[in-house]
């Protein structure tokens, strides 16, 4: 079994500020996506990554996959209340199944 | 964009009873679907992979004979949970795509809620 270790698990910071969550793995991954899911809705995809090291911008997002395509790391400049929500990252294996991670709640106070 | 849609999106049935829950692909034809599990403030869990015109195929620890999952056709997917308990109370959110290389398309999920 493949296992994904996100965290943190919960951030709480104020508008304004930045930040990193991670993902990380033993194991290696064809791809790897990042979703955004807000309460009571499905997940949705921000980004997938493919090539070890490649970094991807999504305006303020920013996200890279580790050069042994075994961790990933989303950073967040100058994060809004309107990136509050659940962060997932999930690893792409044999015959493309996901492996999710645990999960990143982050809230953003104005 | 490819939308999956999951109905329906909130539930309440007394324990005992089955709940049916459904999963289209409403723009293109998902030979593969898959249904998750999500407890609150917690990540998703794998329940089942359905592949259309064959058996589902179940975690480990996932009760097929409680979770029935049919795959009938390339444009639906539905999730029965039998005799429903409070434990059961739970979000429920289906995916589908096209193909193995095929990006995953996420329902907007069902909230059950078990009395």
């Amino acid at each position: 079994t493949q296992l994904l270790e996100q965290s943190p698990q919960f951030l709480s910071i104020q508008e304004g500020e930045n930040l990193t969550v991670y993902c990380n793995s033993s194991s290696v991954f064809s791809s790897l996506q990042w979703y955004r899911q807000e309460p009571g809705e499905g997940p949705v995809l921000l980004v997938t990554v493919v090539t070890g090291g490649e970094v991807k911008k999504l305006k303020r997002l920013t996200f890279q996959f580790g050069d042994a395509r075994k961790d990933s790391s989303l950073h967040i400049t100058a994060a809004q209340p309107g990136d509050t929500g659940l962060y997932l990252c999930a690893g792409a294996s044999a015959g493309n199944m996901l492996t999710f991670g645990g999960g990143t709640r982050l809230m953003v106070k104005p | 964009g490819a939308v999956v849609s999951q109905h329906p999106s909130r539930v309440i049935c007394k324990s005992g009873t089955s709940v049916k829950i459904e999963c289209r692909s409403l723009d293109f034809q998902a030979t593969t679907m898959f249904w998750y599990r999500q407890f609150p403030k917690q990540s998703l869990m794998l329940m089942a992979t359905s592949n259309e015109g064959s058996k589902a195929t179940y975690e480990q620890g996932v009760e097929k004979d409680k979770f029935l999952i049919n795959h009938a056709s390339l444009t639906l997917s539905t999730l029965t949970v039998t005799s429903a308990h409070p434990e059961d109370s739970s979000f429920y959110i289906c995916s589908a795509r096209l193909s193995i290389n095929s990006p995953l398309h996420f329902g907007n999920g069902t909230r059950l809620t078990v009395t």
